[in-house]
């Protein structure tokens, strides 16, 4: 059984560019959530969805958007970077409901330039 | 709005010596408290998990975490580590819904040999 899946791994964009990461939820889960990290930091979350919807979302601004497909895999979207969005990140997945828990994937480490 | 701080950011220790791992949070309502460990390069795994019921909970890898609401803390403790526990130790905090979580700054465990 597949755990939550990114990609890509590893990027570099250069600044005001646009990328888009993607994530494969752990089977059975129909909720994924995007945090980002920063070196030295925890992670902080920027938004989740479920039923292909924004169902919540961190203090990220518009530039970070996002998309769930009905398979329940997602994008991470960010527009007009800067080198502040270097940072890894990370996919979670669940299924929704109280107290369930949520598993990560292993992340795409952005690197703006 | 929920908090969480990690007492400690780096904790050096001796292998086989018992580590404790300091966390306070802070909510306005009910939460539900995780332990996560981040091995270098690798997303987050999940140690432990408090929901309900019994204060002491206990995980994986020998870990446990006592749930104490009065000093609303959820310290995580090892009785004898080892080399390979040396990771990133993050806390966490979620309300009812658990894709949602907030995230200390983690506390870096270095097992010496």
């Amino acid at each position: 059984d597949a755990g939550v899946t990114q990609s890509p791994t590893h990027l570099i964009k250069t600044r005001g560019q646009q990328v888009t990461l993607r994530c494969s939820p752990k089977s059975g889960h129909d909720t994924v959530s995007w945090y980002q990290q920063a070196l030295g930091q925890g992670p902080q979350f920027i938004f989740q969805y479920y039923e292909e919807e924004e169902r919540q979302r961190g203090n990220f601004p518009d530039r970070f958007s996002g998309h769930q497909f009905p398979n329940y895999s997602s994008e991470l979207n960010v527009n007009a970077l800067l080198l502040g969005d270097s940072a890894l990140y990370l996919c979670a997945s669940s299924i929704s409901g109280a107290g369930n828990t949520i598993y990560f994937g292993e992340g795409s480490w952005l690197t703006v330039v | 709005a929920q908090s969480v701080t990690q007492l400690d950011s780096q904790v050096p220790v001796f292998e086989e010596a018992p580590v404790e791992l300091r966390c306070n949070y802070s909510s306005s309502v009910s939460v539900y408290l995780f332990w996560y460990v981040q091995y270098p390069n690798q997303g987050l795994q999940l140690l432990l998990k408090y929901l309900s019921g019994s204060t002491l909970v206990k995980g994986i890898n020998g870990f446990e975490a006592e749930f104490n609401k009065s000093q609303t803390s959820f310290h995580l403790r090892k009785p004898s580590v080892h080399i390979s526990d040396t990771a990133e130790y993050f806390c966490a905090v979620s309300d009812t819904n658990a894709g949602k979580s907030t995230f200390g700054d983690g506390t870096t465990l270095t097992v010496k040999p």
